[in-house]
């Protein structure tokens, strides 16, 4: 199964808000999780179940979809928030497989 | 606070083997399935390897089934990768990652080490 993140550069404003488009190959349901690093940090969580923040998530954070398509919002972007996103699909086991990441960068 | 902290990445030779390891504290650690993810320098997050929380499950991505085995020892709260016949392909950091699932795997990941570096070259 292919996960396909798009775009792979987001410029965006602070205060602004990104949304972040992850598609898979197949259908994954909704067993589909987002990460957020940081350079030179392990990632961590911020979504799981497509939808459900994980613990200490700012609400700023927000996941929708289900099946092949899926995004990642985030609403009023604050500096912490530039990093690399990665999406997870684990509906298919043992081949889970991550999204190539989408760099969210300052405009 | 769960504390993940890899360690046993170095420079090694094309061919080579290496043993990862990953001390795991401030968690039930014989409660949570564990998986080995990787990053090649510059490039995204690959899964290599996970094991179920009692140990007697053992799963591996198709690049390394044969070459790689994952252990875990639950009265020391350490989980290992033994990595033999090291190619070139293999340069990555290397993360261990938690499940959160309790005895049970979701196939997600919720905490993460900082990660050991390997490199294969000549």
């Amino acid at each position: 199964i292919v996960m396909t993140q798009s775009p792979a550069t987001l410029s965006v404003s602070p205060g602004e808000r990104a949304t972040l488009s992850c598609r898979a190959s197949q259908t994954v349901s909704s067993n589909l999780a987002w990460y957020q690093q940081k350079p030179g940090q392990a990632p961590r969580l911020l979504i799981y179940g497509a939808s459900t923040r994980a613990t200490g998530i700012p609400a700023r954070f927000s996941g929708s979809g289900s099946g092949t398509e899926f995004t990642l919002s985030i609403s009023s972007l604050q500096s912490e928030d530039f990093a690399v996103y990665y999406c997870q699909q684990y509906n298919y086991w043992p081949a889970l497989a991550f999204g190539g990441g989408t760099k969210v960068e300052i405009k | 606070e769960v504390q993940l902290l890899e360690s046993g990445g170095t420079l090694v030779q094309p061919g080579g083997s290496l043993r990862l390891s990953c001390a795991a504290s401030g968690l039930t650690f014989s409660s949570h399935a564990m998986s080995w993810v990787r990053q090649a320098p510059g490039k995204g997050l690959e899964w290599v390897s996970a094991i179920s929380a009692s140990g007697g499950s053992t799963y591996y991505a198709d690049s390394v089934k044969g070459r790689f085995t994952i252990s875990r020892d639950n009265s020391m709260n350490t989980l290992s990768l033994q990595m033999n016949s090291l190619r070139a392909e293999d340069t990555a950091v290397y993360y261990c990652a938690k499940d959160p699932g309790i005895t049970g795997m979701t196939r997600h990941f919720d905490d993460w080490g900082q990660g050991t570096l390997v490199t294969v070259s000549s």
